[in-house]
């Protein structure tokens, strides 16, 4: 298995508060990204990260901000959350190497903002 | 953009039997991948199956297969002598290759979820 964490796994939080969330990887991986999960949307793309300092939007980037200041993590962090941002999150890594493009994943995040 | 849908919201099973899932997808590519992801009750995703739009001959993982239809934009998967433990959802997810440092971005289906049945 990837080496992919999460953390934390489960947070309950309150609209208005900041959250941040972590992924955390030990393949040495140069891509990160998160996503969210929601019932009948499969998963979309919120942010990537193509290596350290650098990221880029995804689908449905607003009320988003990304960091990734070490290869090894990418963090996801909501200023001020809100309920509609309620899902599940799950970080994934890539390396492009010889045409192995796959995505590997965390085992998410389940985030509820009451 | 491209568009990925899954027409089966859920399916049903005998074990077993032989089960096959549809996806279909939008896009104006010509070179890209395209994936199967179970994602079980434990919430995990794993990666089921792989075909690269360029391959004319369809992928195969032991009791999975998948028939890509490149001209009509489709990619049915199929699962053969069905087992319990492949109770799940599963999500058809498209690809386009990767330019510059664009990465490997996923559009993934709204999933079907399979039950099997003893």
């Amino acid at each position: 298995d990837a080496g992919i964490t999460q953390s934390p796994r489960h947070k309950v939080t309150e609209t208005g508060t900041p959250v941040t969330l972590r992924c955390h990887q030990t393949e040495n991986h140069r891509y990160m990204y998160w996503y969210r999960q929601d019932p009948g949307h499969g998963l979309r793309l919120i942010h990537y990260s193509y290596g350290v300092k650098d990221t880029d939007k995804g689908e449905v980037s607003d009320g988003y901000s990304v960091s990734r200041s070490k290869t090894e993590d990418f963090l996801l962090t909501l200023e001020s959350a809100t309920s509609s941002q309620t899902s599940v999150y799950f970080c994934a890594i890539s390396e492009r190497t010889g045409g192995r493009n796959e995505q590997f994943f965390g085992p998410g995040t389940r985030l509820t903002v009451l | 953009a491209q568009t990925v849908t899954q027409s089966q919201p859920e399916m049903s099973v005998q074990e077993a039997e032989t089960v096959t899932l549809s996806c279909t997808y939008d896009t104006s590519e010509n070179n890209y991948y395209l994936f199967w992801y179970k994602q079980p009750p434990s919430r995990q995703m794993i990666l089921v199956i792989r075909q690269e739009a360029y391959k004319q001959q369809n992928a195969t993982e032991n009791r999975f297969s998948v028939n890509f239809q490149k001209a009509a934009k489709s990619f049915s998967l199929k699962i053969s002598d069905s087992q319990l433990g492949d109770t799940a959802m599963y999500f058809c997810a498209f690809m386009k290759h990767p330019h510059n440092n664009a990465g490997n971005m996923l559009t993934f289906g709204g999933g079907t979820r399979l039950m099997v049945k003893p």
